[in-house]
């Protein structure tokens, strides 16, 4: 099926495990991005990229790290996950200079 | 409007009103605007962008609004309808080009509800 998907849906962990999110388009769009969201911040950017091998940090991305060797997957580690990790991940892949298209999300929750 | 804290602002009108959601942004040098929009359990969907040489944009039911003066941008929704309840977010282009192509900065957003 064409499109962004996100896996796992829903993941519970506990304080200190490594956890990788999955990221896979179907486009072969170039930029792909990672955003978390919590209640009162909206979207946050996490990591992007803006093709396999080249990827940059946004705006919060101490305690994640990010991997493209092809350019339909980006996935995101918490190396060592904490609470304050606890959200909902989107991963987004860029058609136009704006026009970005979302996954369904991941909800993380951090014990 | 940006909201600051955990609160959400919120607009609430009857089915076929018309709805008016206003959004602050705060760099002078963005370029490119955008609305999405985002239901309940889902991803945000993209609705209608509007570059910065423009102060008016339609598309079906929607118009976006530039004001750069006051760095201001309104999203206008047309006989609003129950399926248009959802958070509405703006977002500015950041990125000049480069590897910053196409990265945007979200608003925090506005939960509009449309009663029947």
């Amino acid at each position: 099926d064409a499109g962004i998907t996100q896996s796992p849906r829903y993941k519970i962990t506990e304080t200190g495990r490594q956890v990788t999110l999955m990221c896979h388009q179907t486009w072969s769009h170039s930029y792909m991005f990672w955003y978390r969201q919590d209640l009162g911040h909206g979207l946050r950017l996490i990591y992007y990229s803006a093709a396999a091998d080249i990827t940059d940090k946004g705006e919060v991305p101490d305690g994640y790290v990010v991997s493209r060797s092809k350019t339909e997957n980006f996935p995101l580690t918490l190396e060592s996950a904490t609470r304050s990790q606890t959200s909902v991940y989107f991963c987004a892949s860029l058609a136009g200079k704006g026009e970005q298209y979302f996954g369904p999300g991941t909800r993380l929750t951090v014990t | 409007g940006e909201s600051v804290g955990l609160h959400l602002p919120t607009l609430s009108v009857q089915e076929g009103d018309n709805s008016i959601i206003n959004c602050a942004y705060s760099n002078s040098a963005s370029d490119y605007f955008i609305w999405y929009k985002q239901e309940s359990g889902k991803g945000p969907q993209f609705i209608i962008d509007i570059r910065s040489n423009m102060d008016k944009r339609q598309g079906q039911r929607v118009t976006v609004l530039l004001n750069k003066t006051v760095k201001h941008l309104s999203l206008q929704i047309a006989a609003t309808q129950p399926g248009d309840s959802a958070v509405y977010f703006c977002a500015e282009n950041v990125g000049a080009g480069g590897t910053s192509y196409g990265k945007l900065t979200f608003g925090q957003g506005t939960i509009l509800t449309v009663h029947p």
